[in-house]
């Protein structure tokens, strides 16, 4: 079955230490994504990825870093999380070759929900 | 900047009946055009995507169009059932091609037995 997943699913921790949020797609995709969503602001993009080594920021990237070392994989880096990250996190793949418009569907995982004490 | 607004935010219908949901963006320049779905509690799930050149699309009782020119989307379900119940959002990906989605607040529709 096509999928982007997400571990974990749900996650309290204090303030200052470190976390890392994994996905995993299954699709071959080469382009990854990552959101936070947050009652009153909606979805904003994180980071994004185009292919494997190439990635850049989105709209909300201060605390948060990526990595993306093989195609299938997207972790999401929290060096040192503070309580304003407390959100929902989401990660989102789809299939557009390097350098062409991003024109296809894109497909999200079930959800991070972070709480920061 | 690129805008995304969708009315209403809630809808309650009864089972059975059409309805329509409105998307509206400011800048006509995207590449196309998401609607999604959401459960509480779940993640996202993409119902339909309009390329910028296409007119509308359509997935069993689902039928989405697009007017780019007029910064407008419609979904349109036909009759609504209680499993409808969900949060619907529309999203644009625009110029720069970064990829980034551009989501509406979305409109939280209940489907009444």
């Amino acid at each position: 079955e096509a999928q982007v997943t997400q571990n974990p699913r749900y996650l309290i921790t204090v303030t200052g230490k470190k976390l890392t949020v994994t996905c995993s797609q299954n699709m071959n995709h080469e382009y990854m994504s990552w959101y936070r969503q947050d009652p009153g602001l909606g979805l904003r993009q994180i980071y994004y990825s185009m292919n494997v080594e190439v990635t850049d920021k989105g709209d909300v990237p201060e605390g948060y870093k990526v990595s993306r070392k093989e195609k299938r994989n997207f972790p999401l880096i929290l060096e040192s999380p503070s309580p304003n990250q407390t959100s929902l996190y989401f990660c989102a793949s789809s299939s557009t070759p390097l350098g062409e418009v991003l024109t296809d569907t894109q497909y999200f995982g079930p959800g991070t929900r972070l709480t920061v004490l | 900047k690129q805008e995304v607004t969708q009315i209403p935010a809630a809808l309650s219908v009864p089972e059975g009946e059409n309805l329509v949901l409105n998307c509206s963006f400011t800048d006509s320049a995207i590449y196309n055009l998401q609607w999604f779905r959401q459960d509480p509690g779940k993640g996202l799930t993409s119902l339909l995507l309009i390329q910028s050149s296409q007119r509308e699309q359509t997935s069993g009782r689902l039928n989405a169009s697009l007017d780019k020119s007029s910064g407008r989307s419609t979904l349109y379900i036909a009759a609504s059932q209680p499993g409808d119940s969900a949060t619907y959002l529309c999203a644009v990906v625009g110029s720069g091609n970064t990829g980034k989605l551009i989501f509406g607040q979305g409109t939280t529709l209940q489907v009444k037995p």
